[in-house]
């Protein structure tokens, strides 16, 4: 079965912290994309990525191919970062072209 | 804004009813997704559309149906509505498949 696992499921930091949630799947895939979704239900697309690194403000992405992880980093976390951040992946030759979901990591930052 | 519309943003029905939800997907896209957001099983994808046509289907009961109009809006369509099927929907477009999807706000649909 094809799966995407995330880590830690519950996270809860203080303003400033470097904050960073692990992303892992089972088999080959083309793209991961990580995802946030604030209380309001809204989902925001953060990144999509096959390779390497992307950068965007204090968010980075990171993805190991071989190693089948990804990771999602803030730097200087601050409360309005707070909502559940997701791993969602496209499987490579699986015949569906829908994003097959992690179960969200729920961040917290206290001031 | 994502670009991704959806329509309406609140439903509440009864069991046994028929809904449709509307997604009208970013300017220039031509991919729609529908996926379904519950609390006990989290995000899966339901069906896939691109340029009119069905690409492909996650987990979708045979009680819900889906088309992409020649306009490209799709609409998702929900029937003989159970307590189960309570949930958000939402409705991502990308420009071509398996490429960066953006999400709509959601439909959130109670069932009574």
């Amino acid at each position: 079965k094809n799966e995407v696992e995330q880590s830690p499921q519950n996270l809860t930091a203080q303003e400033g912290e470097f904050i960073t949630i692990n992303c892992s799947y089972s088999v080959g895939i083309s793209a991961l994309h990580w995802l946030q979704q604030h209380p309001g239900g809204g989902i925001v697309s953060l990144f999509m990525l096959s390779s390497g690194k992307k950068k965007h403000g204090r968010l980075i992405a990171t993805i190991n191919i071989q190693e089948k992880h990804s990771s999602l980093h803030i730097t200087a976390s601050h409360p309005r970062d707070s909502a559940v951040y997701i791993c969602a992946v496209f499987y490579s030759g699986g015949g569906a072209d829908g994003l097959t979901f992690g179960k969200g990591t729920h961040l917290i930052i206290q001031p | 804004d994502s670009g991704v519309t959806q329509t309406p943003k609140h439903l509440i029905t009864a069991t046994g009813q028929r809904v449709t939800l509307r997604c009208s997907p970013r300017s220039g896209d031509l991919s729609v997704y529908w996926y379904q957001q519950s609390l006990d099983q989290g995000l899966q994808f339901l069906i896939q559309y691109y340029n009119g046509e069905e690409r492909a289907k996650g987990n979708i009961l045979e009680r819900f149906s889906a088309q992409q109009f020649p306009d490209l809006h799709s609409e998702l369509n929900l029937s003989s509505l159970e307590l189960g099927d309570s949930a958000l929907y939402f409705c991502a477009s990308s420009v071509c498949p398996s490429c960066e999807q953006y999400f709509g706000p959601g439909t959130r649909l109670t069932v009574t």
